[in-house]
């Protein structure tokens, strides 16, 4: 009965290095959103998936970010060439549904990245 | 974009005072989202309001869906230190897929 799972829970990147961000849903849920957050703010959403479909990605910037859900296996979120404007706690949320008014995501713990 | 605005933005008050945390936005939204999240943690959903003018109460917690479900009100009797947290908005639009969230409200209830 395990919850949203994240890994890693804190994640410390130099300039340049990639950031891999893993979020393995609750049990049953085939639809994963992931958002960033920076302290003291509300959640800015980035994208949202499908198992191996990208419904939505109009929140993540065009450039050095991605996202994947494979057909098996968590989902994941990569940082390429990280830079310091990067850092922030990036949450995973799961749901069963489709529809946006009966839906309940579920969020996980959130990885803490943070770029030195 | 659309913005839902929380306010006040903090909040620091003692145990067994009474608080409103407002959510108000110019979109309308098919469904709003509370959540609670504590420092260090993922938002934990608290409820959601579906219908215009709905009122839900959880406990010690009231929450009021505005009648052109543009607003929302979340309103603590009693407050007590365990309800220390940032309190989140989240509304659903319906004509797409993302739920957009609030700036945040963080309540200090000191004991």
């Amino acid at each position: 009965n395990a919850g949203v799972m994240q890994n890693p829970r804190h994640l410390v990147r130099r300039r340049g290095q990639e950031a891999r961000l893993r979020c393995s849903p609750m049990k049953g849920h085939s639809h994963v959103y992931w958002y960033r957050q920076l302290p003291e703010e509300g959640l800015k959403f980035m994208v949202y998936l499908q198992k191996e479909n990208i419904i939505d990605e109009s929140g993540m910037p065009k450039e050095r970010f991605s996202a994947e859900f494979p057909k098996e296996g968590p989902s994941i979120l990569r940082i390429q060439q990280v830079v310091r404007g990067d850092s922030a706690a990036y949450f995973c949320a799961s749901s069963p549904l489709r529809d946006t008014q009966q839906e309940t995501q579920y969020f996980g713990p959130g990885t803490r990245l943070l770029v030195l | 974009t659309q913005l839902l605005e929380q306010s006040p933005q903090f909040l620091s008050i003692q145990e067994g005072e009474n608080l409103t945390v407002y959510c108000n936005s110019s979109s309308v939204f098919s469904s709003l989202q509370w959540y609670r999240q504590e420092p260090g943690e993922g938002p934990v959903l608290l409820v959601t309001v579906v219908t215009g003018g709905e009122v839900k109460k959880l406990k010690r917690l009231t929450f009021q869906f505005g009648d052109a479900r543009k607003d929302s009100s979340l309103h603590i009797t009693a407050a007590q230190p365990g309800d220390t947290g940032l309190y989140l908005c989240a509304g659903a639009s319906g004509r797409d897929t993302q739920f957009y969230f609030g700036t945040g409200t963080s309540l200090t209830v000191i004991p």
